[in-house]
């Protein structure tokens, strides 16, 4: 199956831990990546592997995984979070990329 | 420090084809999955397909039809043409690399650099 599903909106209050998520089968035999991406610009890679973040990505983020489900969770979120975060990964059979719907982080 | 950019018309007719190009500096197109991604306004980003820099491709099912994703190693850049385009692919177009691991404890993919995106918009 190639579906990722993601909440489309979530909020949470500033300062405050959200733990945004993705399903999927492939999620059960590649670890996702995850994407921040503000308005008018493009998407950023934040955490990628197990729970690897890119160079310059701030500690509060961090990535896990159970089974078929993948989260990526932000600890103390900050008025510069509020963004779209998009999930990724192959299909079972790696030969295709898939993105998750996406989802709307409000920071209130 | 590696970056894309894309290029092409930012206007293309119906029926006509769409024609982008993305250039990378700062580093080799060899090695690494360069992939075509697309985002209608106020949507979710679709992949288009990826081409490996030995020149295989793979292309999103629902858009294999009319996609072909070329390289050129030796000007650094990987291109995209869509045919038969109708006002549904209007969209901001990135280009952007995959990185790709595999070992005996994880395998992963991400894609870790982009391009800022072009606009195409299709109308007449």
């Amino acid at each position: 199956s190639s579906e990722l599903t993601q909440d489309p909106a979530v909020s949470v209050a500033l300062g405050q831990t959200v733990r945004i998520t993705c399903q999927g089968d492939s999620l059960r035999s590649y670890y996702a990546s995850w994407y921040q991406q503000k308005p008018g610009q493009a998407p950023v890679l934040v955490i990628y592997d197990k729970n690897n973040r890119p160079s310059g990505i701030p500690d509060r983020f961090s990535g896990s995984s159970s089974g078929n489900t993948a989260s990526l969770t932000i600890t103390g979120a900050q008025a510069e979070d509020e963004a779209d975060y998009y999930c990724n990964s192959r299909d079972n059979s790696g030969n295709h990329p898939w993105f998750g719907g996406g989802t709307k982080l409000t920071v209130l | 420090q590696v970056q894309l950019q894309e290029s092409g018309p930012g206007l293309v007719k119906p029926s006509e084809t769409l024609s982008l190009t993305c250039t990378v500096s700062g580093g080799s197109i060899s090695s690494f999955y360069w992939s075509w991604i697309r985002q209608p306004p106020g949507k979710g980003l679709e992949w288009i397909g990826y081409i490996y820099y030995t020149g295989s491709s793979n292309y999103n099912p629902s858009l294999k039809s009319r996609v072909t994703i070329s390289v050129d190693t030796s000007k650094n850049q990987f291109s995209l043409k869509l045919t038969s385009v109708t006002t549904a692919d209007t969209a901001v177009y990135y280009c952007a690399r995959e990185v790709y691991h595999r070992s005996t404890v994880t395998t992963y993919y991400a894609f870790d650099f982009w391009g800022q995106g072009r606009m195409v918009t299709v109308s007449s």
